[in-house]
């Protein structure tokens, strides 16, 4: 069965302070890893895919980064507007097999 | 229409009672899905659509919980005699077949009392 561990479950930073987010996964094959954000009383925003292990992509003040078991998203700078909730899910390669999201971390930026 | 449109935003529903939850997907968008998102839970995948294949019922959680989509578009998830732990946030999303990401609606917040 496929699972979804994101750590931490919540995390509060000063506005500038760099971090990351993880998620770890078990998948018995993956086609793709994904990430959200989930803004309060709002569905999840796609952010990225990730396909293979030594992948990164970035979108402004984010990157996520994929190993064989791991997926971070680093936050440089961040800023206020940054906080919600970031969730990350995987998909195996059996067909378009509906996506396993993980609780995900809830992150505050503290200006 | 621009994004996925999920009806109504709230509906409060005494116990026992049948809801349905309407999803409007993104017009020519193959694959809908619901979710299911409760209080300091993940993502639960109830059911998947996908073109005039038969839907992927596999994380329905009961035989109250049923769905249907007409014409290849919009969707319709009933919950029968409904129960407290019913209470979550309902999640729809759709996407093209093979494409990357889903695009979710804003969902509806159900609460049983």
């Amino acid at each position: 069965e496929d699972q979804v561990t994101q750590s931490p479950e919540a995390l509060r930073l000063q506005e500038g302070e760099s971090s990351s987010l993880n998620c770890s996964y078990t998948v018995s094959g993956l086609r793709g890893l994904f990430w959200y954000r989930q803004d309060p009383g709002k569905g999840p925003e796609f952010l990225f895919t990730l396909y293979s292990a030594g992948e990164e992509k970035e979108k402004e003040r984010l990157k996520a980064t994929l190993t064989k078991k791991e997926s971070f998203l680093h936050i440089t700078a961040p800023k206020p507007e940054d906080s919600a909730t970031y969730l990350c899910a995987v998909q195996s390669p059996s067909g378009n097999t509906p996506l396993v999201f993980g609780k995900g971390t809830r992150l505050s930026v503290i200006a | 229409g621009a994004g996925v449109s999920q009806s109504p935003s709230n509906k409060v529903t005494e116990k026992g009672k049948d809801v349905e939850l309407r999803c409007d997907p993104i017009s020519g968008h193959t694959a809908l899905y619901w979710y299911r998102q409760s209080l300091g839970q993940g993502l639960e995948f109830l059911i998947y659509f996908q073109g005039n294949s038969a839907p992927d019922k596999s994380g329905l959680p009961s035989d109250r919980f049923s769905a249907e989509r007409t014409g290849g578009s919009v969707s319709t998830l009933t919950i029968q005699r409904t129960q407290q732990e019913d209470s979550a946030v309902y999640l729809c999303a759709s996407s093209l077949q093979g494409s990357d990401g889903y695009t979710f609606g804003s969902g509806t917040r159900l609460t049983v009392v």
